[in-house]
């Protein structure tokens, strides 16, 4: 049972490059989140969906997009990378009241 | 809108002594609460976790927390500190409504000495 898995781990990407984090997740949850994690300040809600095809802004939206296209997937895109950006991601999942699942995480470095 | 202090970035304790972690949430509705650890670069993993009923709840590695509405806290104890629990610990909160956002706090480092 893989539960909710991120890829890629690692990355670096140059300033002003794109990509694309994803989170799968075989635990058929209706809610899905991504979240960052930097020194000090713990996890900043960045978007989060709670069904198929729905997403919403959570505390740190600008500059990520994301999709819901499939229940089990959650994409997180950067479309124009800023050092700003570098950080470590986490992706969660879970049903309705209970407890989310993370992710091991992404670490992402924007030079 | 839901929020979550959790007091003090940083605790140190010595091996075999009480740990207390603090944390106070708002919240318009009642909430779900949850504590979370993180060990070096690796995600989180639950603790333990308040939905409904007692309001004293007990979760894994010897950790328990109780909720006290009329204080809005959920603080994190342990009776004796080991040296594995030296971590990074997060306290969440949940509201019961069709947004489900979950709220982490700020994060406290738990330092165990010898």
């Amino acid at each position: 049972n893989a539960g909710v898995t991120q890829t890629p781990k690692f990355r670096v990407l140059k300033t002003g490059q794109s990509m694309t984090l994803l989170c799968a997740q075989d635990m058929n949850h209706e809610y899905m989140y991504w979240y960052r994690q930097d020194p000090g300040m713990g996890l900043r809600l960045i978007h989060y969906s709670v069904g198929e095809g729905t997403t919403a802004k959570g505390e740190v939206p600008d500059g990520y997009n994301v999709s819901r296209l499939k229940k089990q997937n959650f994409l997180l895109g950067l479309e124009s990378a800023a050092p700003s950006q570098t950080s470590v991601y986490f992706c969660a999942s879970r049903r309705a009241e209970t407890e989310a699942f993370f992710g091991q995480g992404t670490r992402l470095t924007v030079v | 809108a839901q929020s979550v202090t959790q007091l003090g970035s940083h605790v140190s304790v010595s091996e075999g002594a009480l740990v207390l972690l603090r944390c106070n949430y708002s919240s318009s509705v009642p909430p779900y609460l949850f504590w979370y650890v993180q060990y070096p670069n690796q995600g989180l993993q639950l603790l333990l976790k308040y939905t409904t009923g007692a309001t004293l709840v007990k979760g894994i590695n010897g950790f328990e927390a109780e909720f006290k509405k009329s204080e809005t806290s959920f603080h994190l104890t342990k009776p004796s500190a080991h040296m594995s629990d030296a971590a990074e610990y997060f306290c969440a909160v949940s509201e019961n409504n069709a947004g489900n956002m979950l709220t982490f706090g700020g994060g406290t480092r738990l330092m165990v000495k010898p």
